[in-house]
């Protein structure tokens, strides 16, 4: 099976702390991908990776970086938490699309962040 | 980019069968059709995905017609554990899928 961790479940931060979310996978999937999730909103894309120290940005990269030193390991880091990132945060990964077809995603069971 | 459009909330009571529709008026030619399940505290799980006609697996069908600017998720027979949020999806490559708010099937015994 499958499987994707996340560091933590449950994280609580102050406004202006650095934080660092971190996600591992082992089926060696090339594409790993964060998300943060709220109510009404669904999913939304912060960013993702196809390959080790790739990135690419996605619908809302803004305050947030990555990075994927390892191809099992793709981290999210919070420079200066906000009360606004407050959220469900959902790693995934995924093979690489094969001719073209898209390849389903696999996510972690998430980080729920408070930042006070 | 395609947009989906799906139901808030469904009831529905154990042993039924429920469809959920998705609507995606603008679907590519590339694009593909997937449902994931949402259970409280987890991620997403895949549960089918389908380009046209009718696809079958061990949990679900999907059932897309011809100009494929909707979709349904069949589930047959559901038990109180289908409960769950389902996501309606649509795209050809894994970052460009747009993720709505779901539809929220409660199953009443």
């Amino acid at each position: 099976d499958v499987k994707v961790t996340q560091s933590s479940r449950y994280l609580v931060k102050r406004t202006g702390e650095k934080v660092f979310l971190e996600c591992v996978q082992d089926m060696d999937h090339e594409n790993m991908f964060w998300y943060r999730q709220d109510p009404g909103l669904g999913l939304r894309l912060i960013y993702f990776s196809y390959d080790v120290k790739m990135k690419e940005k996605g619908d809302i990269p803004e305050g947030y970086s990555v990075s994927r030193e390892k191809k099992e390991r793709f981290s999210l880091i919070l420079e200066s938490a906000s009360t606004n990132q407050t959220s469900m945060y959902l790693c995934a990964s995924s093979f690489a699309p094969r001719g073209g077809t898209y390849n389903e995603q696999f996510f972690g069971p998430g980080t729920r962040l408070t930042v006070l | 980019l395609a947009k989906t459009t799906q139901p808030i909330s469904m009831d529905s009571y154990e042993g039924q069968e429920v469809n959920i529709t998705c609507s995606h008026n603008n679907i590519a030619t590339n694009d593909y059709i997937t449902w994931y399940q949402q259970f409280p505290s987890q991620g997403p799980r895949f549960i089918i995905q389908g380009y046209k006609t009718k696809v079958t697996n061990e949990v679900a069908s999907l059932f897309i017609p011809a100009d494929r600017k909707s979709s349904t998720l069949s589930l047959p027979r559901v038990s109180l554990s289908d409960t769950a949020v389902y996501y309606c999806l649509v795209g050809d490559l894994s970052y460009q899928l747009i993720w709505g708010a779901g539809t929220k099937l409660i199953i009443k015994p």
